[in-house]
């Protein structure tokens, strides 16, 4: 069982807007910051968000974080066929500890 | 281009040794800390440990330690993952991945910025 709380699955039509949530405790994403990632089958994991809102070069402004108190959310706005992959939180610890979401599969109708 | 490649899919018998390896290119591999991730089927992301390469400071998952040996050669900007007996249970994909740090308001956070592309264990009779 993960750490950070994120819904299995989400889903949504081309060009809507989606959002996916991970939930952790104050020990966690309440005092730490919490980036995102993309993950497509076989393909090495994307980071999409880090340090809760920052997008690094290349990433679409299509996607977006944000956080607030024990929680965290990923906006992808515009949505794509290309978006559905599996996407999931994560947050590391002052011992350099990794704490995943369980991932959140996203499908484009 | 910043990147990790790692080594190719294993299969073991239980019992037997391993170690995979990830190869850094494109940064100074002794500045940044590597971690390894372990993934089962079907499930979430597992963190193992980590090991800073410039002076082999190593950390363990508590899940982790003493299951594993996490490695570096920084002549070779090669860190690796090693398991003395495999089990079954072993059986998975295995990330390396860069971790980054970020200075905000007097705090470092953290964060991995580049993954490698995995390897796949299985470890079968």
């Amino acid at each position: 069982q993960s750490v950070l709380t994120q819904p299995p699955s989400a889903s949504g039509t081309p060009g809507q807007r989606v959002t996916i949530s991970c939930s952790g405790s104050t020990s966690n994403i309440g005092s730490k910051t919490v980036n995102w990632y993309q993950h497509l089958p076989g393909a090495a994991p994307k980071l999409l968000i880090y340090s809760n809102n920052q997008r690094p070069s290349g990433v679409p402004d299509r996607f977006s974080g944000s956080k607030s108190g024990t929680s965290a959310s990923l906006a992808i706005s515009g949505l794509q066929s290309e978006d559905e992959a599996d996407y999931f939180c994560a947050t590391w610890d002052d011992s350099l500890n990794g704490l995943f979401g369980g991932g959140t599969k996203l499908t484009v109708l | 281009e910043v990147q990790l490649v790692q080594s190719g899919a294993e299969v073991k018998k239980p019992g037997e040794s391993l170690k995979i390896s990830c190869k850094g290119s494109g940064y100074s591999f002794t500045n940044y800390w590597i971690g390894w991730v372990r993934q089962m089927s079907g499930k979430g992301l597992e963190w193992m440990g980590i090991i800073y390469p410039g002076d082999s400071d190593t950390r363990y998952s508590p899940s982790f330690q003493g299951q594993v040996t996490i490695s570096a050669d920084k002549s070779i900007s090669t860190a690796y993952l090693q398991w003395s007996s495999l089990k079954a249970s072993d059986t998975a994909m295995y990330y390396c991945a860069r971790l980054r740090k970020q200075w905000l308001a007097g705090v470092y956070y953290y964060y991995i910025d580049v993954w490698g592309r995995g390897t796949t264990v299985t470890v079968s009779s």
